[in-house]
């Protein structure tokens, strides 16, 4: 079975604070691929990044970083000196390397994040 | 590159009417698109796998006659709401899938339908 837990639901802190959104998964496959995307108030996904399962090195973006750790089968999102912007609802999926339909994604219930000025 | 089209970005429609959302590949082809239906302060919930020249594969408890898909092309697939009654009013997104890296898919802006 293929899933993806986002345990936080909501998320509230103030400007300049660093914010770290868990994300656990768990799959059968040994390749996967791994995905955060940002939903603003508009409502169109925004990619953030993309992680395959091979690759445990940990990234960094500016202010986001992740850290993917298989032994514990989580890939967490961390913002630095969190902004206003960032306000919005932070999706983590999964991209098996097999099913019956390549290129599926399963998503996490989303973790909404509201910075305070 | 990789852009995705909808259309309308908004609709509102009578209950009892149908609605036609058109999901676009705008700069490659696409052979398979997703159709998904979020809910406010959810989750994205697949409803059906789009796939061009074949009958679109719905997700378990999604009904196939009220939710009308038709990929025709290998840049359009549209999505139809039969009889649509105030529970449906969603935001509904689609996504396309390019196969050339990653098998990656790339979405669209979503529509948000509200049926009174």
């Amino acid at each position: 079975a293929q899933k993806v837990t986002q345990a936080q639901t909501e998320i509230s802190v103030v400007e300049k604070e660093d914010v770290t959104l868990d994300c656990v998964y768990e799959t059968r496959d040994t390749t996967y691929y791994l995905f955060w995307y940002k939903q603003p108030p508009s409502g169109e996904l925004v990619f953030l990044i993309r992680r395959n399962s091979f690759d445990e090195q940990n990234e960094i973006s500016g202010r986001y970083s992740w850290n993917f750790q298989k032994s514990t089968s989580s890939f967490n999102f961390t913002i630095t000196a969190s902004q206003v912007v960032d306000s919005a609802v932070y999706f983590c999926a999964l991209k098996p390397s097999r099913g019956s339909t390549l290129g599926r994604l399963y998503f996490g219930r989303g973790t909404q994040l509201t910075v305070w000025p | 590159g990789a852009v995705v089209s909808q259309h309308p970005s908004w609709v509102i429609c009578k209950s009892g009417t149908s609605v036609k959302i058109e999901c676009r590949s705008l700069d490659f082809q696409a052979t398979t698109m997703f159709w998904y239906r979020q809910f406010p302060k959810q989750s994205l919930m697949l409803m059906a796998t789009s796939n061009e020249g074949s009958k679109a594969t719905y997700e378990q408890g999604v009904e196939k006659d009220k939710f009308l898909i038709n990929h025709a092309s290998l840049t359009l697939s549209t999505l139809t709401v039969t009889s649509a009654h105030p529970e449906d009013s969603s935001f509904y997104i689609c996504s396309a899938l390019r196969t050339v890296d990653y098998y990656e898919q790339y979405f669209g802006p979503g529509t948000r339908l509200t049926v009174t």
